[in-house]
């Protein structure tokens, strides 16, 4: 069973359109992140959530993104306007904390593609 | 800065051959170090990780990873490769949640082939 949950799996969008991309970690965990991949690119960071905020937001993560976990729960991804170049898997991490070094658990979900046409 | 440099790009092997992938990084501080592999398509899969302690570190799938501070190095070997090892394989490396949030860092991933 995994970890972290996302949905929808593929999301295919037009240009301009807002999309929420979401993710249904653990309950128990605290610090979750979203990351991209361009096809063929190396997978970046986009931004770290902690304590119901964000800790740390890379440039990518402009005006046009924002995240929220607005029941405790579903941890999510907004892209208010999407670009032809937002198109990317964009996976949720999280980390659970539950003791040092070898407890330290950084898991991914299995990723949402959107492709903006 | 953080980064992490993967030479190879793409690697070709025979299966039954061995296998060692390279991974630098430049961090500023102890480095937390992870290996991923992704199938095409998919999300990406936790081999292993290193924090601290015994620099050769076991994962799944029979693969294994050597840290050497000296070379700022923590390249992935597996002694006979099969067929379904065949995928993308990208180094991370990570700091402690206090000082860095631990985001990770991506190398830009080394595509295997697998050769019968």
């Amino acid at each position: 069973e995994p970890e972290v949950t996302q949905t929808p799996s593929h999301q295919v969008t037009q240009m301009g359109q807002e999309v929420i991309l979401r993710c249904v970690p653990i309950s128990n965990h605290l610090y979750f992140y979203w990351y991209r991949q361009i096809l063929g690119q190396k997978v970046e960071f986009l931004v770290s959530f902690y304590n119901n905020e964000i800790s740390e937001k890379s440039e990518i993560f402009d005006d046009q993104f924002s995240v929220e976990r607005p029941d405790g729960s579903n941890f999510t991804l907004k892209i208010r306007s999407t670009k032809l170049e937002d198109s990317a898997m964009y996976f949720c991490a999280r980390v659970a904390p539950t003791g040092v070094g070898a407890n330290y658990g950084y898991t991914f979900g299995s990723g949402t593609r959107l492709t903006v046409v | 800065a953080q980064s992490v440099t993967q030479p190879d790009i793409h690697i070709t092997v025979s299966e039954g051959a061995s296998l060692e992938l390279r991974c630098n990084y430049s961090y500023g501080a102890t480095p937390y170090l992870f290996w991923y592999v992704q199938s095409p398509g998919q999300g990406l899969q936790l081999l292993l990780k290193y924090f601290s302690g015994d620099t050769l570190v076991q994962g799944i799938k029979g693969f294994e990873a050597e840290f050497k501070r000296s070379q700022s190095s923590f390249n992935l070997r597996k002694p006979s490769v099969h067929w379904s090892d065949a995928a993308e394989y990208f180094c991370a490396v990570g700091g402690s949640l206090a000082e860095y949030g631990n985001k990770l860092v991506f190398g830009a991933g080394t595509i295997l082939r697998v050769k019968s």
